[in-house]
C-alpha cells in the first residue's frame, strides 16, 4: 500500500484564521515533506522532516509552520495566510530522506487545495 | 546548483500518435530519475523510475523512459498516445548533492494535449 492520505481536501480561510493541513502514512516511512503547487507550475519543496525531525525549511515565512507529532504524521498550521498562499500543498514520504545512493521512491498524496481569501 | 530542463512546454498530439518528452539534468554525480504525471485536477502520481541498471525503464499505461548518462538525459516515451493521456508531465531528479540529498528537484513540466 503506497497511500498518503491529506486532510482536507479543500480548505477556504481568510487571512486572519488558523487552520491545519493533515497527512497520514502508515509505510514506515521516516521522512516526510511538504511541497507547495502553484496553478501550472512544478512542485516546490518548502520542508523536510527526517526521524521526526525538521531538516530542512526552504526560507519558508513563518506563517506556515510544520509539525511532526510522530513518524506517521504530518501538520502543517496556517496564520495569517495571504492570498497569494493560495495553492495545492502536497505531503510526501519516502522510506529514508536518502540522496541517490538510497534508491528511494517519494510518494506523493493528493493534495490540500487551499484558498485564502 | 542543480536543474532539470524540460524542453517542450506544451506538446500537442492527436491520438495514435507517438509521443517523446525531453528532460536533462545538470548534475554529474549519482541520480535517481522519476516521471510523475498529473492528470487535470488531480495529485502526482509516478509513472516510472530509474534507480540503477537496465537504463530503459517502463512504467505504467505503457510508458517508457530511456537514461542517457553521457547526456544526462531520461526522455519519456510512449508509441502510441490516447485521449487519455492529456495531462502535465513532470520530470524530477534526486541526487547525493548537499542539501538537497534526498530532495525532489522538479523540472517545470510539459503539458500533453492529445486530440481525439
Amino acid at each position: 500500500d503506497t497511500e498518503v492520505t491529506q486532510t482536507p481536501k479543500h480548505l477556504v480561510m481568510g487571512m486572519t484564521n488558523k487552520k491545519s493541513l493533515k497527512c497520514e502514512q502508515h509505510m514506515g516511512h521516516r521522512a516526510m515533506y511538504w511541497y507547495k503547487q502553484k496553478a501550472k507550475k512544478p512542485p516546490e519543496l518548502m520542508f523536510v522532516y527526517s526521524y521526526e525531525k525538521l531538516s530542512i525549511n526552504e526560507s519558508v515565512p513563518s506563517r506556515f509552520s510544520p509539525e511532526c507529532p510522530n513518524s506517521s504524521l504530518l501538520n502543517l498550521h496556517l496564520h495569517a495566510l495571504q492570498p497569494e498562499d493560495s495553492a495545492l500543498y502536497l505531503c510526501a514520504s519516502s522510506y529514508t530522506r536518502g540522496g541517490a545512493f538510497s534508491g528511494n521512491t517519494i510518494y506523493f498524496g493528493e493534495g490540500s487545495w487551499l484558498t485564502v481569501v | 546548483a542543480q536543474s532539470v530542463s524540460q524542453h517542450n512546454h506544451h506538446v500537442i498530439l492527436s491520438e495514435a500518435a507517438s509521443l517523446e518528452l525531453g528532460c536533462n539534468y545538470s548534475y554529474g554525480g549519482t541520480v535517481n530519475l522519476f516521471w510523475y504525471v498529473q492528470y487535470p485536477g488531480q495529485h502526482l502520481q509516478l509513472l516510472l523510475k530509474y534507480f540503477s541498471g537496465d537504463p530503459l525503464v517502463k512504467g505504467i499505461k505503457g510508458f517508457e523512459a530511456e537514461f542517457i548518462k553521457s547526456k544526462f538525459s531520461f526522455n519519456l516515451r510512449k508509441p502510441s498516445v490516447q485521449w487519455s493521456d492529456t495531462a502535465e508531465y513532470f520530470c524530477a531528479v534526486n541526487t547525493n548533492y548537499g542539501g538537497s540529498q534526498g530532495n525532489l528537484i522538479f523540472g517545470k513540466g510539459t503539458k500533453l494535449s492529445v486530440k481525439p
